[in-house]
């Protein structure tokens, strides 16, 4: 299994800001995947970043918007850049093992 | 482009009660997940399911997979108010992509 640390676990922004989300693994994963989930939605799948490598983005997601490190097999994060109202979600960190597909505890953001 | 169906999105049902939730998705997989979602909680992993035929159970709930269907069921028996949830099922591409796709999952609530 794998435990998946994020934070912050929530955080209420001003619009216009920018807010760094963290997720620490505590064993050394290839990939790593950031997803939102907006109020009463489903996941969606932001990108997946790969260390040493650009992430990949899925569509409607992009980069300026979103910009994530992969600074090494454990660590990652994922920035809310600019944000809106619209931006106001929960955002995973995710990391698969033959196993299971396991979650951090999430990142509450309001933007206000 | 992989899609995944689940269904219903809201099942209201009484304690003691059986009943099952459908996921369908368009094509091939090589695993599918059942997560539970708690508000305001991430995700917690439920089943993995591997293959054709595969079955798996945990208390009251019970899933299975037909990859050749496409569909995964998750049954719940004698239903409880602690049940009350949202469920997801998750797919994952056939063919070396690590990428999960989400069901809009099922809002269970068991009434007394």
């Amino acid at each position: 299994s794998a435990v998946i640390s994020q934070k912050p676990s929530r955080d209420i922004c001003q619009r216009g800001t920018s807010l760094t989300i963290q997720c620490q693994v505590d064993s050394q994963v290839t990939m790593m995947f950031w997803y939102r989930q907006q109020p009463g939605q489903s996941l969606t799948l932001i990108a997946t970043a790969n260390q040493g490598s650009e992430a990949t983005y899925e569509s409607g997601f992009v980069i300026d918007k979103f910009p994530i490190s992969r600074p090494n097999l454990t660590f990652s994060t994922l920035t809310v850049s600019n944000m809106s109202p619209e931006d106001s979600s929960i955002y995973l960190c995710s990391v698969e093992t033959r196993a299971a597909a396991f979650f951090g505890q999430g990142t509450r953001l309001t933007v206000v | 482009e992989l899609k995944v169906e689940q269904n219903p999105l809201f099942l209201s049902m009484q304690e003691g009660k059986n009943y099952t939730i459908y996921c369908n998705y368009s094509t091939t997989s090589d695993r599918l997940y059942w997560y539970r979602q708690d508000p305001g909680k991430s995700l917690e992993s439920l089943f993995v399911l591997l293959s054709n035929g595969a079955v798996k159970q945990e208390g009251r709930l019970m899933a299975s997979l037909d990859t050749k269907a496409r569909l995964s069921t998750l049954h719940i028996t004698a239903a409880v108010h602690d049940l009350s949830a949202t469920y997801f099922c998750a797919v994952g591409l056939q063919g070396g992509s690590e990428k999960l796709v989400f069901g809009k999952g099922t809002k269970l609530t068991v009434n007394p």
